[in-house]
């Protein structure tokens, strides 16, 4: 099986605070993805990678920032945490970017920013 | 800009009941439309999905419609279950450049009363 891993369950930080999002998944997949996800909003795309180095703005990146070190990892960084970034952060992955290529999700990270 | 539009927000089926969850899209270069479900504390996960040459899918109890000239597709859930309670997001894929990305609902709160 799949499996997506997230490094946080639950975070607090404080505003201002620079904030990393860690993600691995243990498949060998080319594509990884960030997403947030608010009640009433759905998932909206930050950003996401389809190779090592290689990255693409989602829909909505302004106040984010990534990084693909190696394959398995894909990091989302919060230069300067605000409050408006309180949210579920959800990471995924796929095989390799085709059209019907399922995306596996991780468990998410509620991030609260006071 | 919403790209594809999910309804209702949220949805209380008895047990047996059929739950119906519509989605709209705007977007004629979607290829790919899956369905995701989502229960409390996971991430989503890939339920069913549907090519748009393709009028109807189904997968033991629940079938995907889609009307392309509408350009409308649905979720039904047959003999719906307790076990069915979950947030269910319609979503559609766009390929471009050699990768492609979901664009989701807002999704579906379904909850089945026993």
């Amino acid at each position: 099986d799949v499996k997506v891993t997230q490094s946080s369950r639950y975070l607090v930080k404080r505003t201002g605070e620079k904030v990393f999002l860690e993600c691995v998944q243990d498949m060998d997949h080319e594509n990884m993805f960030w997403y947030r996800q608010d009640p009433g909003l759905g998932l909206r795309l930050i950003y996401f990678s389809y190779d090592v180095k290689m990255k693409e703005k989602g829909d909505i990146p302004e106040g984010y920032s990534v990084s693909r070190e190696k394959k398995e990892r894909f990091s989302l960084i919060l230069e300067s945490a605000s409050t408006n970034q309180t949210s579920m952060y959800l990471c995924a992955s796929s095989l390799f970017g085709g059209s019907k290529d399922e995306q596996f999700f991780g468990p998410g990270t509620r991030l609260t920013v006071l | 800009q919403q790209q594809v539009k999910q309804s209702p927000q949220s949805l209380i089926v008895q047990k047996g009941g059929i739950s119906i969850i519509n989605c709209a899209y705007e977007n004629t270069a979607f290829d790919y439309f899956p369905w995701y479900q989502q229960f409390p504390g996971k991430g989503p996960a890939l339920l069913i999905a549907i090519r748009p040459d393709v009028s109807e899918k189904k997968e033991g109890r629940f079938t995907i419609s889609f009307n392309k000239s509408a350009k409308q597709f649905s979720l039904h859930i047959m003999d719906s279950q307790p076990g069915d309670s979950a947030t269910y997001f319609c979503a559609a894929t766009t390929f471009n450049s050699g990768y492609s990305t979901l664009t989701f609902g807002k999704g579906t709160m379904l909850l089945v009363s026993p």
